[in-house]
């Protein structure tokens, strides 16, 4: 199993700010991404975070909006960038191994004014 | 693109009754997990179906993949004031990493 530690666990952020999330795991994992889950909503998934490359995005995502990092196998970060209201979400970060199953961190709960 | 839908939305329960929740895929998966989310937590993985028609039991817990692999059901016995959260299904298609999560299915348990 992984342990994921994920900062902050939750922020209060104005109107066109941005805020960086951040994901250590406590072993090496092939695989990261990064979910969006709206309140009573299910998870959707923003980005793979690929080590040493660039993100694969999933479609309504782009990289200028969720600049994503992963520097290397036991970490990466997510910027929401210039928010607004509608980026208040819970945005959660979770690994695993090709094919496997996944384990998610606590989740950082974001609300935006 | 892919799409994973549960049935019901919502499930309210009795205490000791018995309840099913459904997934099913627009196309043929090959693999399907079942995740459960307690309220203010986080998913945690409860199986994954691999095979056509495969059935898996965790106590009071049954999983099944149909036969076509495009749809699973999780059947709970005698449902317990623990079994509250949301149980999501999340498919994955063929030769693909990424998972599709249904909606999910939010559970009530009236004692």
């Amino acid at each position: 199993s992984a342990v994921i530690s994920q900062k902050p666990s939750r922020d209060i952020c104005q109107r066109g700010t941005s805020l960086t999330i951040q994901c250590q795991v406590d072993s090496q994992v092939t695989m990261m991404f990064w979910y969006r889950q709206q309140p009573g909503q299910s998870l959707t998934l923003i980005a793979t975070a690929n080590q040493g490359s660039e993100a694969t995005y999933e479609s309504g995502f782009v990289i200028d909006k969720f600049p994503i990092s992963r520097p290397n196998l036991t970490f990466s970060t997510l910027t929401v960038s210039n928010m607004s209201p509608e980026d208040s979400s819970i945005y959660l970060c979770s690994v695993g191994e090709p094919l496997e199953k996944l384990f998610f961190g606590s989740g950082t709960q974001l609300s935006v004014l | 693109g892919q799409q994973v839908m549960q049935i019901p939305q919502y499930q309210h329960v009795q205490e000791g009754e018995d309840f099913t929740t459904y997934c099913n895929s627009s196309t043929t998966l090959s693999n399907i997990q079942w995740y459960k989310q307690r309220p203010g937590g986080h998913p945690v993985f409860l199986i994954q179906l691999v095979k056509s028609g495969e059935v898996k039991k965790q106590k009071r817990l049954t999983f099944q993949f149909g036969e076509a692999k495009k749809n699973s059901s999780l059947h709970i016995t005698a449902t317990q004031t623990t079994d509250v959260g949301t149980y999501f299904c999340a498919g994955r298609k063929a030769a693909g990493n990424k998972l599709t999560f249904g909606g999910g299915t939010r559970v009530l348990v009236k004692p």
